[in-house]
């Protein structure tokens, strides 16, 4: 079974810094892309940070541009959130999800997703 | 960055009703890089349809998608009860990999 457990949430001061964790197990993880998305109490999605499966390539939201770093550990099936600078409105829960095989494809859609790991900053 | 716009913001149907949701881009999006999530409270969403038409794993025929460059539809052909939930749309071929504000589809 394809499981994603994030891990790492907290509550942080502003201008603090957190690390966030997703164990992956039940498929390939070196061979998929990789996302963070975040949720605001009540409010929508909003998609943080992409990885490639290699970690060559990384993609960011203007919000997390220069404050957040993505990376991934592919020895330990692990992929990471480093969130400096933090802000009230990066309070939220962060889920991380999976890109999508079709085929010998892979895309960036979010296929299986974790439960998340809740942000609070304050 | 492209901005998508959902409409309506409620969609407010009585089960075995027939839901149309709408997403529209700020500028053309290739078909192959679009998306329709699902989410129920308390739940992590769910993706539903990817390249804009083809259904994920396990997702029934009566959700459906359409649609190409700037506008596209979801659409749910008979509402089970399982279906009331917030749905979004997302691109995801140019960085950042934008979703829609959501629509939310509550029981009438």
């Amino acid at each position: 079974e394809v499981q994603l457990l994030e891990s790492g949430g907290g509550l942080v001061q502003p201008g603090g810094s957190l690390t966030l964790s997703c164990a992956a197990s039940g498929f390939t993880f070196s061979d998929f892309p990789m996302n963070w998305v975040r949720q605001a109490p009540g409010k929508g999605l909003e998609w943080v940070s992409a990885i490639s499966s290699s970690a060559g390539t990384t993609y960011y939201a203007d919000s997390a541009k220069g404050r957040f770093t993505i990376s991934r550990d592919n020895s330990k099936n692990t992929l990471y959130l480093q969130m400096n600078t933090l802000r009230a409105e990066d309070t939220a829960v962060y889920l991380c999800a999976t890109g999508l095989q079709i085929d010998y494809y892979f895309y960036y859609a979010m296929d299986v997703w974790g439960q998340g790991t809740t942000v609070t900053v304050s | 960055e492209i901005v998508l716009t959902q409409s309506p913001g409620t969609l407010s149907l009585s089960p075995g009703e027939r839901a149309t949701l709408s997403c529209r881009a700020s500028q053309s999006v290739s078909s192959t890089y679009f998306a329709w999530y699902q989410q129920k409270p308390g739940q992590a969403p769910r993706l539903l349809i990817y390249g804009a038409s083809s259904r994920a794993t396990g997702i029934p025929d009566r959700f459906s998608g359409s649609g190409s460059g700037t506008d596209f539809t979801l659409t749910i052909s008979r509402l089970e009860p399982e279906d009331f939930a917030v749905y979004y749309c997302q691109q995801y071929g140019s960085s950042p990999f934008t979703f829609g504000p959501g629509t939310k589809v509550d029981i009438k």
